[in-house]
Formats: structure tokens, C-alpha cells, sequence
């Protein structure tokens, strides 16, 4: 089945540094990926929809400077976390849809664990 | 914003038990999503609902979406501590791609 591939898994940076986090769909093209974040004992909150060619779509409270988006083909989408704090410290998680027809399965990473020391 | 309601946000069955959870929109759903988790780790696709009515079974996990697609529920036959994990709904609502997720319900088996 599709699969969409997240790296990397753990990452620790510095705080004031920048993280890149990847998110590529293996074997279909996604024209849109979303990305999630998990607080510890917290359910999945999307952050912003990432449209290939086009500016992300950020929700209410996401600072669209801070997490920045660019999905420059329909197989990946990036998400980068600049000038990263402790309190950016989560787990983050893409997902992608096979376009296909109608309604079908949302594939996603196997997620990113974030600390920020 | 899509409103999912997932409850209970806690469960803690005997082994061999069976067991409900729960999951309420505000609004009438496209589609509805069961995933499992371990904290930190990724999601596991269980089922997906999209007709009103519709039942789907796996193995000892059973989720249904009710007529007016805006309530499921997740039903577990006879519990193993293999089921223990989180578990998530999401939703896609009508005219939307985005999928939002319930708070999640922790499930504990105990043996």
C-alpha cells in the first residue's frame, strides 16, 4: 500500500537553531501533505496544510514564520522549525492522501520526536 | 472548526472484556477515521467509515458510523493486552480535505 516516509525520527538541536523535517510519499503523489503536532498525553493538533506549489495553509495560533512549509513537488513536503525554543519540543507528523477517486485511506509518517535542549 | 468529542478520554478493562469507544461531531462528516497509537510512535490505520450505517470489522475490533454521520463508535470483543494503546478518531469534514482528531482514548488491558 502507499506509504509516506519521515525523516528524521528523533532529532535534539540546540535552542536558536533550525530543524528540517521531511515528509515524502513513496509511491503516489500527494498534492497535499498536512503536518501535525503531539504534545506528551495530548491527541494530534494540525498545524498546516502543505499544497504543492503553493503557500501552506497555516491554522489559527501557528506562527507561519516560525514553522515554514515548502512543498516544491508533489512527492515532498518540508517542514522546518526555526530558531527552535525547548517549548517547540514535540512530536511531529505528516500525512498524505492518495488523491485517487472519492475519499481513501490518510497514509502517515512515522513521525518526528523534537527536543530542543 | 470541525468539534470531534472522544470519550471515554480513559479506559481500563480486565482482559477478555469487551469494550465501547466513542466519537461525536458537531457537524456532518465526510469521512471518519479509527487510528492506533503509541505515544511518540505512528499512527495505525484501523478503518475508515464513510456511509451512513456503516459497519466494518477486523479481527475483534468493530466500528460503526451512524446514519446521520456524525457519531461512530470503536467496539473491542474480548480484549488482549495487545489492544492496550491510544486511540484516535479523525474526521474529514464535507467540503474540506483536512483530517482533525479527538482528544484519543487511552486504552489499559490488563492481563
Amino acid at each position: 500500500g502507499a506509504v509516506v516516509s519521515q525523516h528524521p525520527s528523533r532529532v535534539i538541536c540546540k535552542s536558536g537553531t533550525s530543524v528540517k523535517i521531511e515528509c515524502r510519499s513513496l509511491d503516489f503523489q500527494a498534492t497535499t501533505m498536512f503536518w501535525y503536532r503531539q504534545f506528551p498525553k495530548q491527541s494530534l493538533m494540525l498545524m498546516a496544510t502543505s499544497n504543492e506549489g503553493s503557500k501552506a495553509t497555516y491554522e489559527q495560533g501557528v506562527e507561519k514564520d516560525k514553522f515554514l512549509i515548502n512543498h516544491a513537488s508533489l512527492t515532498l513536503s518540508t517542514l522546518t522549525v526555526t530558531s527552535a525554543h525547548p517549548e517547540d519540543s514535540s512530536f511531529y507528523i505528516c500525512s498524505a492522501r492518495d488523491p485517487g477517486t472519492g475519499l481513501t485511506e490518510a497514509f502517515f509518517g512515522q513521525g518526528t520526536r523534537l527536543t530542543v535542549v | 472548526s470541525q468539534e470531534l468529542e472522544q470519550s471515554p478520554q480513559s479506559l481500563i478493562v480486565q482482559e477478555g472484556k469487551n469494550l465501547t469507544i466513542n466519537c461525536t461531531s458537531s457537524k456532518t462528516l465526510y469521512g471518519l477515521y479509527w487510528y492506533k497509537q503509541k505515544y511518540g510512535e505512528g499512527l495505525i490505520f484501523l478503518m475508515m467509515l464513510q456511509k451512513g450505517g456503516e459497519e466494518k470489522s477486523h479481527e475483534k475490533i468493530t466500528a460503526k458510523l451512524d446514519e446521520k454521520k456524525q457519531q461512530s463508535s470503536l467496539h473491542i470483543t474480548a480484549s488482549q493486552p495487545s489492544h492496550a494503546g491510544i486511540y484516535l478518531c479523525g474526521a474529514v469534514p464535507l467540503n474540506n480535505n483536512d483530517m482533525r482528531f479527538g482528544a484519543g482514548t487511552r486504552l489499559t488491558v490488563k492481563p
